[in-house]
């Protein structure tokens, strides 16, 4: 069955370093992956997609996500966290002719 | 008013009771989604309609009920739920539904507490 991990229920981080969300999936062909954050109250926005092409994918608020086939990983990456990214993102995978399956998310933490 | 609205934002019912959610998008978009958000759980597809016909009804129970009188309008009727049925329910649309690889848009949610 198709699934999504996100093993980080909760992750906290510092302002101004480094950030890496891993998300793992199961698929039986080559997925399309996305990130997406919801800040408390809010529903769900688009962060970045990833279908075909360069595996490094730019989105937006300086965030990137980079596919790892090999290792079935959509890891999302920001190089220094500001206060308001903290909120909870969410990892998806879908395969084109099937609803999209959501991650449980990770929840982010920011601490001056 | 622009992109997913979702009312009511907040919403109390008790198990007899008859209520509805109701979605609306200004996006032009052809697809409309229902989804469960519950702590500590994936978001679950409840309903997707895509040109205002049902195309997933992902083994909801009958007490969930929707409605999508046209493209731009999608409604959640509620009856006798029970209190495992409290969540977020969230609605989101889409071009269209029948690749999945459209961005997909959600409104800022509809919180349900069952008494």
């Amino acid at each position: 069955a198709q699934s999504v991990t996100q093993p980080d229920i909760h992750i906290t981080v510092s302002e101004g370093a480094s950030l890496e969300l891993r998300c793992n999936y199961s698929y039986g062909a080559t997925p399309y992956l996305f990130w997406y954050v919801q800040s408390p109250g809010q529903g769900l926005q688009l962060l970045l997609k990833y279908f075909s092409g360069d595996t490094l994918v730019q989105g937006i608020k300086g965030f990137e996500a980079e596919f790892k086939r090999s290792q079935s990983s959509f890891n999302l990456r920001k190089p220094s966290v500001h206060w308001s990214d903290a909120a909870e993102y969410f990892c998806a995978v879908g395969e084109g002719n099937t609803p999209l399956v959501f991650g449980k998310g990770t929840r982010l933490s920011v601490i001056a | 008013e622009t992109g997913v609205t979702q009312t009511p934002r907040h919403l109390v019912m008790g198990m007899t009771n008859k209520k509805s959610l109701k979605c609306e998008q200004h996006l032009g978009h052809n697809a409309m989604y229902w989804y469960k958000q519950s702590a500590k759980k994936p978001l679950e597809l409840m309903f997707v309609y895509n040109f205002k016909e049902q195309t997933e009804n992902n083994s909801v129970p009958s007490r969930f009920s929707p409605e999508c009188p046209n493209s731009s309008h999608l409604f959640l009727h509620l009856h006798t739920l029970q209190p495992e049925d409290s969540a977020l329910y969230l609605c989101a649309s889409s071009q269209d539904s029948g690749t999945y690889t459209g961005e997909l848009f959600f409104g800022e949610g509809s919180r349900l507490t069952v008494l």
